[in-house]
């Protein structure tokens, strides 16, 4: 049974378009949630994280959480060429993980998304 | 800038030999990190808690005396693949949470590729 789930992909958008990408999870404790991008052959970097069901915006980028039907998504605004790489999803906390420590994530297998000209 | 270093980013070893990753964190302690290891077009896998003055913690299925982990200092772990073997080329990444908090996001290093010949 997997614990987070993508689509893999690819998602092609044109460039201006707006990208959604979405994420279930199957931890109901589960508190914090976060999406990384990953370019080719690089280690993943962090572009939003959310806590609060809802959404956040941060530039281009909103996040949407919605704990009650356990999903996540992204959306990215005015895509991009320099978007195209693979999104990936990751969750932490819950009752897996211990609490007030550092809190271990759980990654989805990513959505590659391609800008297309 | 990176908040995580980590190196070498890539190292080409022959079959038995052992290889150790760094994973430093910059202008903070991490008490805690985190090694991850990612298959071409597979999601991050956890391997291991690296827990600074104490005994790592492994996930199941990952050998602790295969992937030896030592985190002597608040700003360094390390990682020895001993008596690799080509079924363990892999990428390789460290991450480190901001901050010592329950739901603080995790930052990655550049992530070192290992081939084994």
């Amino acid at each position: 049974q997997k614990e987070v789930e993508q689509n893999s992909g690819p998602l092609s958008v044109p460039e201006g378009a707006i990208a959604s990408l979405n994420c279930t999870y199957s931890d109901r404790g589960s508190q914090s949630f976060f999406w990384y991008r990953q370019y080719s052959g690089k280690s993943p970097e962090l572009i939003m994280f959310i806590y609060s069901n809802g959404d956040k915006e941060d530039g281009r980028f909103t996040a949407q959480l919605n704990k009650a039907s356990q999903y996540v998504s992204l959306l990215i605004r005015d895509s991009q060429p320099s978007d195209s790489a693979t999104y990936l999803c990751a969750f932490g906390g819950g009752e897996l993980f211990n609490t007030g420590t550092a809190s271990k994530l759980t990654f989805g297998t990513g959505t590659r998304l391609q800008v297309t000209l | 800038g990176a908040v995580v270093s980590q190196h070498p980013s890539w190292v080409i070893c022959k079959s038995g030999t052992s290889v150790k990753i760094e994973c430093r964190s910059l202008d903070f302690q991490a008490t805690t990190m985190f090694w991850y290891r990612q298959f071409p077009k597979q999601s991050l896998m956890l391997m291991a808690t690296s827990n600074e003055g104490s005994k790592a913690t492994y996930e199941q299925g990952v050998e602790k005396d295969k992937f030896l982990i030592n985190h002597a200092s608040l700003t360094l772990s390390t990682l020895t693949v001993t008596s690799a073997h080509p079924e363990d080329s892999s990428f390789y990444i460290c991450s480190a949470p901001g901050r010592s908090s329950y739901n603080s996001p995790l930052h990655f290093g550049n992530g070192t590729r290992l081939t084994v010949t």
